[in-house]
């Protein structure tokens, strides 16, 4: 069955610096993959997600994640972050039309 | 259409009672999920239905819980001789394909006294 680790549980950085939130999953077919990510006191929202084709995928909120198979890595990036950003991020995989497994979550915590 | 909505969103139980709770997805989403989340972690799946087949159940679910969707739409979530230990959020999420991803409620939050 598929499995997910988030590296790392807590990441603090300054407002405008980049950030990078780490994935690695485990699986042994091909995968679906998605980032969550949950505000202070709110319900999980999609991010993004990769199904197929470019490795690469953005968000509307100027985050971007690349799947790279070979690492079995979706990592999370984001060139400048914002106070707003603070918030639980989680990793998810799903193996093709099976259920959704998550990380740990990572939780990032932007500063002035 | 207004999402997923759970009911209720908090539940204090005293340790032995049972507990219900319900689920009711986006209309057009025929796949169901529940999922358990435990403070600082993420979310542990617990079941899904693809209509009302009850497809999938983690090792989790242990038999005093059970879960229905009797007509492929709303889903309960049951919950016998509750425990302390089973004290967390209880999510319910709604998706079309499943590769759509899926659409969270705001969770049941379950506290067993």
């Amino acid at each position: 069955a598929q499995s997910v680790t988030q590296l790392d549980s807590q990441v603090p950085v300054f407002e405008e610096a980049p950030v990078e939130l780490r994935c690695n999953y485990s699986s042994s077919v091909s995968v679906y993959l998605f980032w969550y990510v949950q505000y202070p006191n709110q319900g999980l929202q999609l991010l993004l997600k990769y199904l197929s084709g470019s490795t690469l995928v953005e968000s509307i909120n100027g985050f971007e994640a690349e799947f790279n198979k070979s690492q079995t890595s979706f990592h999370l990036r984001k060139p400048s972050v914002h106070i707003s950003d603070t918030a639980e991020y989680f990793c998810a995989v799903s193996e093709r039309n099976n259920d959704m497994r998550f990380g740990a979550g990572t939780r990032l915590t932007v500063k002035p | 259409d207004t999402g997923v909505s759970q009911d209720p969103r908090h539940k204090i139980t005293k340790r032995g009672q049972n507990v219900t709770f319900r689920c009711d997805p986006i209309s057009e989403h025929n796949r169901l999920y529940w999922y358990r989340q435990t403070l600082g972690q993420g979310p542990e799946f617990l079941t899904y239905f693809q209509n009302e087949a009850q497809l999938e159940k983690s090792r989790l679910l242990s038999d005093r819980f059970s879960a229905e969707r009797p007509k492929g739409s709303f889903s309960t979530l049951e919950i016998q001789r509750t425990e302390q230990g089973d004290s967390a959020m209880y999510l319910c999420a709604s998706s079309i394909t499943g590769k759509d991803g899926y659409t969270f409620g705001s969770g049941t939050r379950l506290t067993v006294v």
